[in-house]
């Protein structure tokens, strides 16, 4: 079993909705990350967080550090943001990667 | 200010061939970390350069990679001789210092292995 779980591994959603990616970690996981690749393209560094929450635009990332269990949001949906989202948890100063979610937002 | 670059973006080679892969982290930046993603797996962690000096190879497969970072600059990671297994995407990252704050990660465009 992998130390962090993503779910679900892929999703399709039409555009404009409300879009939700979680991911689940195992202790030793001191904090959070969240990165996008588009396709063909790099991997980006989304979010970083320890606790609470943080906003970006359209783009929300929560975490609970008592359940272990962090969620990326996606306001408003465009194709644009279609991509693989990947959570990854720190740990021990490296970072250990969930399986990614690859998200296909349709016009 | 330049990002994180790879060379090169896609090598394909024979089993029993030897590769060197290159990444230039983001000037400045201590850390720099060598990442692999195989087909269909999860990216995982190979190993972790502080400068010049390995602070954790523990992800390193086997005595067929050999990582370098003279100088604390540019790394080079070889794979010697190459097998089948290897095929996969080289990510390389890099970030600025290690302390308590969490450290946001550049990563580098990736250098995808074909191994024949």
């Amino acid at each position: 079993k992998n130390e962090v779980e993503q779910s679900p591994q892929n999703l399709t959603a039409q555009e404009g909705e409300f879009i939700t990616i979680n991911c689940s970690y195992s202790v030793g996981i001191s904090a959070l990350h969240w990165l996008q690749q588009h396709p063909g393209g790099g991997i980006v560094s989304l979010f970083m967080l320890s606790s609470g929450k943080k906003k970006h635009g359209r783009l929300i990332a929560t975490i609970n550090i008592q359940e272990k269990h962090s969620s990326l949001h996606i306001t408003a949906s465009h194709p644009r943001d279609s991509a693989v989202y990947i959570c990854a948890g720190e740990g021990g100063g490296k970072l250990i990667f969930g399986q990614g979610t690859e998200l296909s937002v349709k016009p | 200010e330049a990002g994180v670059t790879q060379f090169p973006s896609h090598s394909v080679i024979e089993k029993g061939q030897t590769v060197t892969l290159r990444c230039d982290p983001i000037s400045g930046h201590d850390n720099l970390y060598w990442y692999r993603r195989v087909m269909g797996k999860e990216i995982k962690f190979l190993l972790h350069f502080v400068k010049e000096s390995k602070q954790d190879e523990s992800g390193m497969p086997n005595n067929r990679f050999l990582a370098e970072r003279t100088g604390g600059t540019y790394s080079t990671l070889k794979v010697q001789p190459a097998e089948l297994e290897d095929s996969g995407v080289y990510f390389c990252a890099s970030s600025q210092h290690l302390g308590e704050s969490y450290n946001e990660q550049f990563f580098g465009p990736g250098t995808r292995l074909t191994v024949l």
